[in-house]
């Protein structure tokens, strides 16, 4: 069974400060997506990063990178030089790849606050 | 360019009542997924279509029921709402997963549905 752990459920910081929210996967699928998403307090769901599991590249963007390691089943996003803007709650989810459908399944989200 | 589309954006029903909740998907995709966030929590998946035809089921309540129509939207009916139906209720749409490579989901903003 596919499953999405962040054991972080809130974490606060003072603007300026870097954080990294954690992310750890389970999956029996040789082939699968990761992805962040962002649900600040208005609700919507914003996109953020997909990465498949081909592709362990790091990627930055910005302020925001994303570590993907295979090795031990994790996807942590860092957060550079904070800012209030970034308070909301962060989900990480799952996909296969192929399958009927590419359902994702959600962590049960970190909700950051970033203090001015 | 075009989003997914999710109407009403809020919806306020009683007890026992209906509700029907529309996903209007980007122009040429044609799967639509059904999720629902309930207070605090992640988004759960509910059910999915693809080319009109279910492709997958999740959690979704025997009184709810969903429908893919020839022109892609998507209708989720509700009904003997109950207080624990209270919830964002997304939509997203994409292309058809088995087919494309680094199909992607695309999310609405969502519908909120209050049951009082």
């Amino acid at each position: 069974a596919q499953k999405v752990t962040q054991a972080q459920t809130e974490i606060s910081v003072v603007e300026k400060e870097d954080v990294t929210l954690d992310c750890v996967y389970e999956t029996r699928d040789t082939t699968y997506y990761l992805f962040w998403y962002k649900q600040p307090p208005s609700g919507e769901l914003v996109f953020l990063i997909r990465r498949n599991s081909f592709d362990e590249q790091n990627e930055i963007s910005g302020r925001y990178s994303w570590n993907f390691q295979k090795s031990t089943s994790s996807f942590n996003f860092t957060i550079t030089a904070s800012q209030v803007v970034d308070s909301a709650v962060y989900f990480c989810a799952l996909s296969e790849y192929g399958g009927a459908t590419n359902k994702l399944i959600f962590g049960t989200g970190t909700l950051l606050a970033v203090q001015p | 360019a075009a989003g997914v589309i999710q109407s009403p954006r809020h919806l306020i029903k009683e007890k026992r009542e209906t509700a029907t909740l529309k996903c209007y998907p980007i122009p040429r995709h044609d799967t639509v997924y059904w999720y629902q966030q309930g207070p605090g929590q992640d988004p759960q998946f509910l059910i999915s279509f693809y080319e009109k035809m279910q492709s997958d089921k999740g959690s979704i309540p025997d009184r709810f029921s969903a429908q893919q129509f020839s022109d892609y939207h998507s209708e989720l009916n509700m009904s003997s709402l109950e207080l624990g139906d209270s919830a964002l209720y997304f939509c997203a749409s994409s292309t058809n997963p088995r087919e494309a490579l680094n199909t992607e989901a695309f999310f609405g903003q969502g519908t909120r549905l209050t049951v009082v």
